[in-house]
């Protein structure tokens, strides 16, 4: 079956902190690819997506993800973290053959110490 | 000027009772979606419609009912609720059924 990983349970950084957050998906097949975040007590709000361009995707508020084919993983990174970036961030795997349908991992809880 | 609303926001009440979340996108988007998100966070697809017309249905029990009256809303009925029920629903759109979803600011169900 189809799943999304994401590891990371639960991240506490410091403010200015590199951060990477891990995604792995299974699947064999072509996929687009999405990270979403979900600031406390707010809906869930895109972040990037990958749909078969540059495999390193630019996003808002200085995201960015890397998809490597070959280790079916998209991991999320920011060279620097502030306070705000307090969030949980979900990682999504839409594979071409079942389109509109986004499979969800579990989400990772990131909190900044300010 | 919201992308996608429902309503209510919180939502209370008691084991047995019916039902009913709405929601509306004013983006004039062809697919919406039902996810439920359970108390660790997992969000999982309950439903999903095209132009209408439902394109998925996750084993969802049939207490759940999607109506979709026109392709700018989806409401979501649910008969005989349970305590299981107890998530938060968000409500979702998209252009196509390839495109990125916008998500709704989600309804809390609450059953006592």
């Amino acid at each position: 079956a189809q799943s999304v990983s994401q590891h990371n349970h639960h991240v506490i950084l410091s403010e200015a902190a590199s951060l990477e957050l891990g995604c792995n998906y299974s699947y064999g097949g072509t996929v687009n690819l999405f990270w979403y975040v979900q600031y406390p007590g707010q809906h869930l709000q895109l972040l990037l997506k990958y749909f078969s361009e540059d495999p390193l995707v630019k996003g808002i508020k200085g995201f960015e993800a890397e998809f490597i084919k070959s280790k079916f993983s998209f991991n999320l990174r920011k060279p620097s973290v502030q306070w705000s970036d307090t969030a949980e961030y979900f990682c999504a795997v839409m594979p071409y053959s079942s389109a509109s349908k986004i499979i969800f991992g579990s989400g990772t809880r990131l909190s900044i110490r300010p | 000027d919201t992308a996608v609303s429902q309503t209510p926001k919180y939502l209370v009440t008691q084991m047995g009772n019916d039902k009913s979340i709405k929601c509306e996108q004013n983006l004039g988007h062809d697919t919406m979606y039902w996810y439920k998100q359970d108390s660790k966070k997992f969000l999982k697809i309950m439903f999903s419609y095209n132009n209408k017309e439902l394109i998925i249905n996750e084993t969802v029990p049939n207490r759940f009912s999607p109506k979709s009256p026109d392709k700018a809303h989806l409401n979501l009925h649910i008969n005989s609720l349970e305590l299981g029920d107890s998530a938060v629903y968000f409500c979702a759109s998209s252009q196509s059924i390839s495109d990125e979803q916008f998500f709704g600011p989600g309804t809390r169900l609450t059953v006592l």
